[in-house]
């Protein structure tokens, strides 16, 4: 089945702890992005990838990190995380860019 | 830079009756414009996408949408609304397909 798998699905931590939220696609798809959603807000690019090794930011990258070694995942890593990083957070990836995107499941971040 | 507006937080509209869920935006040059649905604790599903050409473009589960470049709108519309079409639903627009922009959504509310 073709699809989007984010891990993990909920995750309760402290501000200051490394968390990595792993993202990966079983569609060959170029393109991967993450982005979080906040109510009243909409959802909100973080970082953006065109293809391995290329990544670029989004409208709100400040506190995150990225990386995209292997075609298929994309993981999202938070150095230090704070409490105005609590959200919910979306990768999405796509076969090019301006294809529709295929969104994961979501991942509920809460930093305290 | 690229912003979309959703002037309305939620839509109520009687099932059967046809229904339109606003889209605005603002972009220099020619964007390519995006719907898509959100069901309650499921990712995003994609819709339909403007890139070029006619400027009715019709997408998933009988929604289509209209284009119009004076305006710069991208309205959400379907003839005959169903219960199940209760969802949140986002406009979005890329002005090279890379760097997406999300409007805050707007909650289509479907009555019986």
């Amino acid at each position: 089945e073709a699809q989007v798998t984010q891990n993990p699905r909920y995750l309760i931590t402290v501000t200051g702890k490394k968390l990595t939220v792993t993202c990966s696609q079983n569609m060959n798809h170029e393109y991967m992005s993450w982005y979080r959603q906040d109510p009243g807000l909409g959802l909100r690019q973080i970082y953006y990838s065109m293809n391995v090794e290329v990544t670029d930011k989004g409208d709100v990258p400040e506190g995150y990190k990225v990386s995209r070694k292997e075609k298929r995942n994309f993981p999202l890593i938070l150095e230090s995380p704070s409490p105005n990083q609590t959200s919910l957070y979306f990768c999405a990836s796509a076969w090019a860019k301006a294809n529709e995107q295929f969104f994961g499941p979501g991942t509920r971040l809460t930093v305290l | 830079a690229q912003s979309v507006a959703q002037p309305e937080d939620q839509v109520n509209v009687a099932e059967g009756n046809p229904l339109t869920v606003k889209c605005t935006y603002s972009v220099s040059g020619n964007p390519y414009l995006f719907w898509y649905v959100q069901y309650p604790n499921r990712g995003l599903q994609f819709l339909l996408k403007y890139i070029t050409g006619d400027n009715l473009v019709k997408g998933s589960y009988g929604f289509e949408a209209e284009f119009n470049k004076s305006q710069t709108s991208f309205h959400l519309k379907k003839p005959s609304a169903l219960v199940s079409d209760s969802a949140l639903y986002f406009c979005a627009v890329t002005l090279y397909g890379q760097n997406f922009v999300f409007g805050p959504g707007t909650r289509l509310s479907v009555l019986p």
